[in-house]
């Protein structure tokens, strides 16, 4: 079966820098996605990693390791509009798509 | 309209009833998903359909029926329902068989709640 791992829940204050830690073990590997979601709304998608390293999207980073089955999604100069739950999900074959079960994040002002 | 939308955003029913999930993809893409989330849960594929074919089916109780009818809207029916299966419900779609990250755009869910 598959097994992503990933921190309930997470505080951190207005302007700092949080670090979400996804662990994975999967059958198969074809990318590691990030997406967030709002209380109410859909899940939107934030990165994309298939090669080991670090994608930098603006305020966003991913990093990924296929060696260790880790990832992390690093949120910088937060913002009281980031308080989300964040979704760690491994495509592991066609259409195949596993998800941990997110972890919340609470910006504090 | 653009992205996925879903109907109806609430439904709450009886364990007897039969009723209806609807979801419709303005992306152009070739597959479309139904997935289940649970308060504390990861997402669970329950359905996936690909030009219109289904090509994944996770073991769902068949008081769940999905179908297909074209490559834009897809359907979740339900009958005789458990409290258990009150979940939110959500539809998605990608474009596969391509090389890249083959993005899921989801729909905002159909919130179920099984009296």
């Amino acid at each position: 079966g598959q097994n992503i791992d990933q921190p309930t829940e997470m505080t951190a204050t207005e302007g700092a820098i949080v670090q979400i830690n996804c662990t994975y073990q999967t059958s198969g590997f074809n990318g590691l996605f990030w997406y967030q979601q709002h209380a109410g709304e859909a899940p939107t998608f934030l990165s994309y990693n298939v090669l080991d390293g670090l994608e930098e999207k603006g305020r966003f980073s991913s990093f990924l390791s296929r060696s260790k089955g880790y990832s992390y999604l690093l949120l910088k100069e937060l913002q009281m509009k980031d308080s989300a739950s964040y979704l760690c999900a491994v495509r592991d074959g066609d259409y195949k798509l596993s998800f941990g079960a997110g972890t919340t994040v609470t910006v504090r002002a | 309209e653009t992205g996925v939308t879903q109907t109806p955003r609430h439904l709450v029913m009886g364990m007897t009833n039969k009723k209806s999930l609807k979801c419709e993809q303005h992306l152009g893409h070739n597959a479309m998903y139904w997935y289940k989330q649970s308060a504390k849960k990861p997402l669970e594929l329950m359905f996936v359909y690909s030009l219109e074919e289904r090509v994944e089916n996770n073991s769902v109780p068949s008081r769940f029926s999905p179908e297909c009818p074209n490559s834009s809207h897809l359907f979740l029916h339900l009958h005789t329902l458990q409290p258990e299966d009150s979940a939110l419900y959500l539809c998605a779609s990608s474009q596969e068989g391509f090389s890249g990250a083959n993005v899921l755009t989801f729909g905002a869910g159909s919130r179920l709640t099984v009296l």
